[in-house]
């Protein structure tokens, strides 16, 4: 069974660009999430699908962050404007609904110059 | 305080050794209790999860539970240099939606040889 799927793996760009991750989940998982990792801290949440419904986006900086998950399967998360603060590991997860038995992808390490 | 906690170490331990890992968590009503490890540079993998009082055990690794005390924790038995790793712990969060898990900062083993 396939794991879960991030595009890119790293990322750099300058201060003030977008930039856009993308994640697959683990086939038949319903439910899906962004997480934050910081060096040194564990991951925090920014959003969490049951299907095309984030029914957690409390942590999500909606100025400048957007995700999507329109056809219930893979998502998009999305920074517009990017600041130096951002850099960080960008986790996607992955679990059946009802769960919370979670399984991460393999990230991807932002880096905002 | 934190909502869950973790001694960062590095934690210290000869190969063949037992390794106990700790964490303690604020929400009394938290009901699922997860270990991941990560290697550096990778993502969080799952080891263990544990939702009932006691002891549950794979292999080498060994969750504890005590609601009372607030308090979860893996001993891995026979350490090995392969062992050496972040290991985050993470709690859900009670009244909550399924699926809302708290991760502390992690536990950094170092297994010598």
């Amino acid at each position: 069974e396939a794991g879960v799927v991030q595009s890119p793996r790293y990322k750099i760009i300058e201060k003030k660009q977008p930039v856009a991750f993308w994640c697959n989940p683990i086939s038949g998982h319903n439910t899906l999430y962004w997480y934050l990792q910081n060096l040194g801290q564990g991951p925090e949440l920014l959003i969490r699908y049951e299907n095309e419904e984030a029914v957690d986006d409390s942590q999500l900086p909606k100025d400048r962050f957007s995700a999507e998950r329109l056809k219930g399967v893979d998502s998009t998360l999305k920074i517009q404007p990017a600041e130096l603060g951002d850099s960080a590991v960008y986790l996607c997860a992955s679990s059946t609904l009802g769960t919370d038995t979670q399984y991460f992808g393999p990230g991807t390490r932002l880096t905002v110059l | 305080q934190k909502e869950v906690e973790q001694n960062s170490g590095p934690l210290s331990v000869p190969e063949g050794a037992i390794a106990s890992l700790n964490c303690t968590y604020s929400d009394r009503g938290s009901q699922s209790f997860f270990w991941y490890r990560q290697y550096s540079g990778k993502s969080p993998e799952l080891i263990m999860f544990i939702y009932s009082n006691g002891d549950k055990e794979d292999g080498r690794f060994t969750a504890q539970l005590n609601k009372a005390s607030q308090y979860v924790s893996l001993l891995i038995r026979d350490s090995q240099p392969s062992d050496s790793a972040t290991y985050l712990c993470a709690v859900n969060r009670a009244g909550s939606n399924t699926g809302k898990l708290i991760f502390g900062q992690g536990t950094t083993l170092q297994v010598k040889p």
